[in-house]
C-alpha cells in the first residue's frame, strides 16, 4: 500500500525567509511518480512538479527547489526568499504508472499549511 | 484554453438524498479522476474513468458511482447521502499517464 506523510501540519515564517516542507513516502513499487501541488484558499490544486522514481536529480525552478532522496524515501520542497503569495496548503502526492494507458490515482499526504507573514 | 471545470460550485443536500456532480476535462484530456477532500485533510482518490469505463477505484463504498461520456466529461453520483459525505469534491483530468490538472471543486454540505 502507498502512503505519504507530511509531518508538518503548519509552518509560519516571515517573508524573505527560506522554508522547507518535508515529505516522506512509502511504496512497494520500484517505478512511481512523486508530485507537489499547491492549494490556495480558492481550493483548486495547482500542479508544481512531477518527479520519476528513476530520476534523483534535484530540480530548481526559480525560488522553488526539490530534493529527492530514494535512500530516505523523501521528496522535500524548499521555497527560497518566501513571499506572502506563497501562503497556501502544499500537498505531496504519489502515484504509479499503469499499463495500457491511463494515469494512476494519486495518494496524497495531509498537507502542510504554509503561512508567510509580511 | 479552458481548464477543468466543475459544476455546481456549492451544493446543500439533506441526509438520504442523492447528488450528481459534473466535470468537464481540460481540452485534449481523455482521463478523469475524482477525489474527496474533507476539511483539513488531503484529497482521497475515489475513482478514475478512461474510455468511458471505471478503470481504477479507491476505498469508497458503492454509493459512489460515476460515468464518463463520449466527449470525456464525467459525472460523480452519490446515493443515500451521509453527514460524513460533506466535503470538497475535486475532479482532475489528464492525458493518460500525464499530469493530473484539477478543477476548483464542488463544495457539498450534507445536513
Amino acid at each position: 500500500a502507498q502512503k505519504v506523510t507530511q509531518a508538518q501540519t503548519e509552518i509560519s515564517v516571515v517573508e524573505k525567509e527560506d522554508v522547507t516542507l518535508d515529505c516522506v513516502y512509502e511504496t512497494r513499487d520500484t517505478t512511481y511518480y512523486l508530485f507537489w501541488y499547491k492549494q490556495p484558499p480558492s481550493g483548486e490544486l495547482v500542479f508544481l512538479i512531477r518527479r520519476n522514481s528513476f530520476d534523483e536529480q534535484n530540480e530548481i525552478s526559480g525560488r522553488y527547489s526539490w530534493n529527492f532522496q530514494k535512500s530516505t524515501s523523501s521528496f522535500n520542497f524548499t521555497i527560497t526568499a518566501s513571499q506572502v503569495v506563497d501562503s497556501a496548503v502544499y500537498f505531496c502526492a504519489l502515484s504509479e504508472p499503469t499499463s495500457g494507458g491511463g494515469a494512476d490515482g494519486l495518494t496524497f499526504g495531509k498537507g502542510t499549511h504554509l503561512i508567510i507573514q509580511p | 484554453d479552458a481548464g477543468v471545470t466543475q459544476s455546481p460550485t456549492h451544493l446543500i443536500k439533506t441526509r438520504g438524498q442523492q447528488v450528481t456532480l459534473r466535470c468537464s476535462p481540460k481540452s485534449g484530456h481523455d482521463t478523469v479522476s475524482w477525489y474527496q477532500q474533507a476539511l483539513g485533510q488531503g484529497p482521497q482518490f475515489i475513482f478514475q474513468y478512461y474510455e468511458e469505463e471505471e478503470r481504477q477505484r479507491g476505498n469508497f463504498p458503492d454509493r459512489f458511482s460515476g460515468h464518463q461520456f463520449p466527449n470525456y466529461s464525467s459525472e460523480l453520483n452519490v446515493n443515500a447521502l451521509l453527514l460524513g459525505d460533506s466535503a470538497l469534491y475535486l475532479c482532475a483530468s489528464s492525458l493518460r499517464q500525464n499530469i493530473q490538472y484539477f478543477g476548483a471543486g464542488t463544495r457539498l454540505s450534507v445536513l
